[in-house]
């Protein structure tokens, strides 16, 4: 079974511009996270979605913003790039929305604002 | 305020000896654990869980202590391997279920284990 794929592995971007970045969950998974790594405050967490719905939002302007669509494919987008916005985006995937469900991580989306 | 903590950023220990990895929290609302394990240019892996029911579980190499009482897990890797050189997170998660706000998860700032050949 493939894993969590993500699109674009490396974005360059400048400030003021927006990004789009992608993620495919693991097959019949419907429970899309997503997070910022940066190196001094390690993972934190963006959002959550399940069944098209944001079930959770994490403590980040409203910059950042995110979707999923009917197969489970989730976008986020961050308008109005900033400096401090560098950081691997990652997503992971869990077949459903509970206490136990494990979640998987993709590969990230490194990106760079210059 | 950091919900989880691990308070060694860097582990070495040589091939072959347990390595031994901490983890502490401070919301009594968090009932479920788990440790991944992070190589550079990837995303975390997914090692071992527990639930709060229970105080130990083991899987190969890996076994993860729960202590409730004192708000702290442990990952023991025994023995420890070259491959296993990595940065580990720890996470927590709570159940709206039972009062926590949300299931999102909580990490730790992580832990940078060498294992020397």
């Amino acid at each position: 079974k493939a894993g969590v794929t993500q699109t674009p592995r490396y974005l360059i971007k400048t400030r003021g511009q927006q990004v789009t970045l992608s993620c495919s969950p693991i097959s019949g998974h419907r429970s899309v996270s997503w997070y910022q790594q940066t190196p001094g405050q390690g993972l934190q967490f963006l959002f959550e979605y399940f069944s098209e719905t944001q079930r959770n939002k994490g403590n980040f302007p409203g910059r950042f913003s995110g979707r999923q669509f009917s197969n489970s494919r989730s976008e986020m987008n961050v308008s109005t790039l900033e400096l401090g916005d560098s950081a691997l985006y990652l997503c992971a995937s869990s077949l459903g929305f509970g206490a136990t469900d494990t979640q998987y991580f993709g590969p990230g989306t490194r990106l760079t604002v210059l | 305020d950091q919900q989880v903590k691990q308070n060694s950023p860097s582990l070495s220990v040589q091939e072959g000896r347990i390595s031994i990895l901490n983890c502490d929290y401070t919301n009594s609302m968090f009932d479920y654990f788990l440790w991944y394990k992070k190589y550079p240019a990837e995303g975390p892996t997914f090692l071992i869980s527990i639930s709060s029911i229970k105080d130990k579980n083991e899987d190969g190499r890996f076994t993860v202590f729960l202590n409730k009482s004192a708000k702290h897990l442990s990952l023991h890797i025994v023995p420890s391997q070259p491959g296993d050189s990595a940065v580990y997170f720890c996470a927590a998660r709570g159940n709206p279920r039972s009062g926590a706000g949300s299931y999102q998860l909580t990490f730790g700032k992580g832990t940078k284990l060498s294992v020397i050949p």
